[in-house]
């Protein structure tokens, strides 16, 4: 069974540019969750989609956005970027509740903002 | 909010040594899961032991162990026989149960260095 898939693995942007990252679950899983990773403030929880609905947010301003497809594929958007979105964005996916069930974790996308 | 603590940013253990990496947290809540993650260079977080605290047995994975004391907070994580791959960042988090506000929060993070 394939791995969750995030991809790009690495980007690079200028301040006030948008970009759209992209996470492929688990084949069957439905739940997906973004993080944020930076050296000063550690994991960062950005939200949790399952069966395509918002079900948790983390206290980031609305420039971040995401959305799940009806494939269980997630994208998240980070719109008017900014020095400190520079960060390693994680997304996970587990087969049913986040609560639950292991989390399983890609590589992650490397975002550097210029 | 919770908040979970991990006290030392790094820590080495010698090839086939015993360490423990401490973790502590606050919470107002009764029920709830913690976690320890690790993160190699590689980037790829695997989970690595999960408690859950209405149950007082400390959970153990091979070698890997936790000391889970609910009153103090505490959440522990002892690694026996260390191995070179054991070598990666340790996080800890902590996620409540219900109440729609189920989110993973972790701590910073301790870097293990396995010494040959």
């Amino acid at each position: 069974k394939a791995g969750v898939t995030q991809t790009p693995r690495y980007l690079i942007k200028t301040r006030g540019q948008q970009v759209t990252l992209s996470c492929s679950p688990i084949s069957g899983h439905r739940s997906v969750s973004w993080y944020q990773q930076t050296p000063g403030q550690g994991l960062q929880f950005l939200f949790e989609y399952f069966s395509e609905t918002q079900r948790n947010k983390g206290n980031f301003p609305g420039r971040f956005s995401g959305r799940q497809f009806s494939n269980s594929r997630s994208e998240m958007n980070v719109s008017t970027l900014e020095l400190g979105d520079s960060a390693l964005y994680l997304c996970a996916s587990s087969p049913r509740d986040l609560l639950v069930e292991k989390l399983f974790f890609g590589s992650g996308t490397q975002l550097s903002v210029l | 909010a919770q908040t979970v603590t991990q006290s030392q940013p790094e820590m080495s253990v010698q090839e086939a040594e015993t360490v423990t990496l401490s973790c502590t947290y606050d919470t107002s809540e009764s029920d709830y899961y913690l976690f320890w993650y690790k993160q190699p260079p590689s980037r790829q977080m695997t989970l690595v032991i999960r408690q859950e605290a209405y149950k007082q047995q400390n959970a153990t994975e091979n070698r890997f162990s936790v000391n889970f004391q609910k009153a103090a907070k505490s959440f522990s994580l002892k690694i026996s026989d260390s191995q070179l791959g054991d070598a990666a960042m340790y996080f800890c988090a902590y996620r409540s149960v219900g109440g729609g506000s189920e989110k993973l929060v972790f701590g910073k993070g301790t870097k293990l260095t396995v010494n040959p």
